[in-house]
């Protein structure tokens, strides 16, 4: 069964630093998604991206944050200068519709800001 | 604002009793809810959505739009049912919304 995949695992980076986190959604699927997970609270909802541009985006989702498709592959997660409170777990989802359809989770990447 | 509240954080039954996980939502519309499960070790996965009212491993859940509620019941737990279960809802305003979910219950299965 087909699967996201998120690279790397886990990425360790001093404040200030630029970073990227990497996603491969699933081949067919068309609307894709970045979630964060700061350790004990809930999963929230960053941004979704459709047809090579930002469909919806959170409060959380500033000028700090962006998005690309740079292939037709991946699916990147830039933070420009990266903050203490930026540690969290990084989850990237993919869907071929959207409102009803379900999303497909990756692993998840664990970011650790020094 | 829409919101997705589980009140339990940690629920633990013995294996063969009843399972019900709670969750309400506060939504301006009519909401795509959804369960979604981690099992230890794994990735979030769907277990079922409200639209296509299924029975998947057992857990039902039932919109109740009145109460604002989308419970997930399971008449007998199994041990292989340890997880946390997150209830997530979306929008239907054409738009890619994504989630938005509650903070997760902790389902402990005992033998």
């Amino acid at each position: 069964e087909p699967e996201v995949t998120q690279t790397p695992s886990h990425q360790v980076t001093q404040m200030g630093q630029e970073v990227i986190l990497r996603c491969v959604p699933i081949s067919n699927h068309l609307y894709f998604y970045w979630y964060r997970q700061i350790l004990g609270q809930k999963v929230e909802f960053l941004v979704s991206f459709y047809n090579n541009e930002i469909s919806e985006k959170s409060e959380i989702f500033d000028d700090q944050f962006s998005v690309e498709r740079p292939d037709g592959s991946n699916f990147t997660l830039k933070i420009r200068s990266t903050k203490l409170e930026d540690s969290a777990m990084y989850f990237c989802a993919s869907s071929i519709g959207y409102s009803n359809q379900p999303q497909h989770f990756g692993d998840g990447t664990r970011l650790s800001i020094l | 604002a829409q919101r997705v509240t589980q009140p339990e954080k940690l629920l633990s039954v013995f294996k063969g009793a009843p399972v019900e996980l709670k969750c309400n939502y506060s939504y301006s519309g009519s909401p795509e809810l959804f369960w979604y499960v981690q099992y230890s070790r794994q990735r979030l996965q769907l277990l079922l959505r409200h639209i296509s009212r299924e029975s998947i491993k057992g857990f039902t859940a039932d919109l109740n739009k009145g109460e604002t509620s989308f419970h997930l019941k399971k008449p007998f737990a199994q041990e292989e049912d340890s997880a946390m279960y997150y209830c997530a809802l979306t929008g239907t305003g054409g738009g890619a919304d994504g989630l938005t979910f509650g903070k997760g219950t902790h389902l402990i299965i005992q033998p």
